[in-house]
């Protein structure tokens, strides 16, 4: 168990439906990162928060959007859903990474795995 | 462009036998490199990682990897594979702000 936690693990929904999913990070972390795990496009980092700003930015939709709370939990917004949108996204989160080098080591959520009918 | 290739997308091998996964690496300067595992149905778990120093890491679960500046590779090696090692191994290099990863390599184990 790393720590990290991701609600729900599974999702189900139609095209063109908006969903929200959320992850709260190890205690004492202060940097939240999305990913997106798909067949065809493997492992994409989205986007990084750090301490409730957005730190860094990867290959994320203009559809999907992603915020960090004042409690450190965040939460990634998918919407107007498409067919190739289903995929595993991950949340990680470490200690650091306020600095261009993201050596801090991340410890991964289990996931949730997004169906998009 | 900063990339990380993993040459071999699937490897089987047996029980008790070594183990070797490839990784090559494309950067402006030498990144921060380190390779996860993924079990089925799991996230990610941090095997090792290289920062600087020596260029023979140790890890969890007896892994351990060589860099080489040379070959541009962080190789990741196992001297005896366990039923449980079967899993699908990334590797992963640090720099601008991400994590870029590998596509992966799936290692099965036979009895």
């Amino acid at each position: 168990d790393s720590g990290v936690t991701q609600t729900p693990k599974h999702l189900i929904t139609a095209t063109g439906q908006r969903v929200t999913l959320r992850c709260s990070p190890r205690s004492g972390d202060l940097s939240v990162y999305w990913y997106q795990q798909s067949l065809d496009q493997g492992l994409q980092f989205l986007i990084q928060y750090y301490n409730g700003e957005e730190r860094a930015k990867g290959n994320i939709l203009e559809r999907f959007s992603a915020q960090q709370f004042p409690d450190l939990h965040s939460e990634l917004n998918l919407s107007s859903l498409e067919l190739g949108d289903s995929a595993l996204y991950f949340c990680a989160s470490s200690v650091g990474g306020q600095g261009a080098l993201t050596i801090n080591e991340q410890f991964f959520g289990p996931g949730t795995r997004l169906t998009v009918l | 462009a900063q990339s990380v290739t993993q040459p071999d997308i699937h490897i089987t091998v047996s029980e008790g036998a070594s183990l070797e996964l490839r990784c090559n690496y494309s950067y402006g300067a030498t990144p921060y490199l380190f390779w996860y595992v993924q079990s089925p149905g799991q996230g990610l778990q941090l095997l090792l990682k290289y920062f600087s120093g020596d260029t023979l890491v140790q890890g969890i679960k007896g892994f351990e990897a060589e860099f080489k500046r040379s070959q541009s590779s962080f190789n990741l090696r196992k001297p005896s594979v366990h039923w449980s090692d079967a899993a699908e191994y990334f590797c992963a290099a640090a720099g601008d702000y991400k994590l870029s990863f590998g596509a992966g390599t799936t290692v099965t184990v036979r009895a």
